[in-house]
């Protein structure tokens, strides 16, 4: 079974640009998730989907940050414009469902961004 | 608010020797508990989770967890360690249907 993929693996910017990232869940899996992982902290939720509709955004810095979900498949995430703490890796995940919280999460390897 | 504390960011230990990595949470309710294995330049693989039932859990490569619900932990541990156990080891915690919610990790450096 193919796992989560994820595009491009590395990304480096300059500030005030903007860039989007894009991911492709398990198949069948009904619940996308986008995180963002700083250096040397654990990854933290912004945002999860839930089939196309958004079920938690309320880590997402939405004056700058938006994601989308056509289809209820492929998702991206963009930033516009980037800042300097934008900086980090940013994580798919995707689960079978929503679960009541016990499902497990699959997790992209990630696109690493560096904004200069 | 619910939250995630790994004591020690960095664990050395010699091949063979045990591997204990400490997780505790705080949350109103008992929460669902995993830990998940972070290998360089990878995503995130999960080891083991705690949903119910018994409260000893067995991951892949021979790591276990024990949730005692007195202590509010979740402790890490494998018996012998393997240089390929090198990594960054994360405990979450997820209460009920909320979101997932890290710790800042554990390091694992394992020596010959």
């Amino acid at each position: 079974e193919a796992g989560v993929a994820q595009s491009p693996r590395y990304k480096i910017i300059e500030k005030r640009q903007s860039v989007a990232f894009w991911c492709n869940p398990i198949s069948g899996h009904a619940t996308l998730y986008w995180y963002q992982q700083i250096l040397g902290q654990g990854p933290k939720l912004l945002i999860q989907f839930q089939n196309n509709g958004v079920v938690d955004d309320s880590q997402l810095p939405k004056d700058r940050f938006s994601a989308e979900r056509l289809k209820g498949v492929d998702s991206t995430l963009k930033i516009q414009p980037a800042k300097l703490e934008d900086s980090a890796v940013y994580l798919c995940a995707s689960s079978l469902d929503s679960g009541g919280g016990r499902e497990t999460q699959y997790f992209g390897p990630g696109t690493r961004l560096l904004v200069l | 608010a619910q939250s995630v504390t790994q004591l020690g960011s960095h664990v050395s230990v010699s091949e063979g020797a045990l591997v204990l990595l400490r997780c505790n949470y705080s949350s109103s309710v008992p929460p669902y508990l995993f830990w998940y294995v972070q290998y360089p330049n990878q995503g995130l693989q999960l080891l083991l989770k705690y949903t119910t039932g018994a409260t000893l859990v067995k991951g892949i490569n021979g790591f276990e967890a024990e949730f005692k619900k007195s202590e509010t932990s979740f402790h890490l541990t494998k018996p012998s360690a393997h240089m390929s156990d090198a990594a960054e080891y994360f405990c979450a915690v997820r209460p009920w249907t909320d979101k997932l919610i890290f710790g800042t990790g554990t390091r694992l450096q394992v020596f010959p």
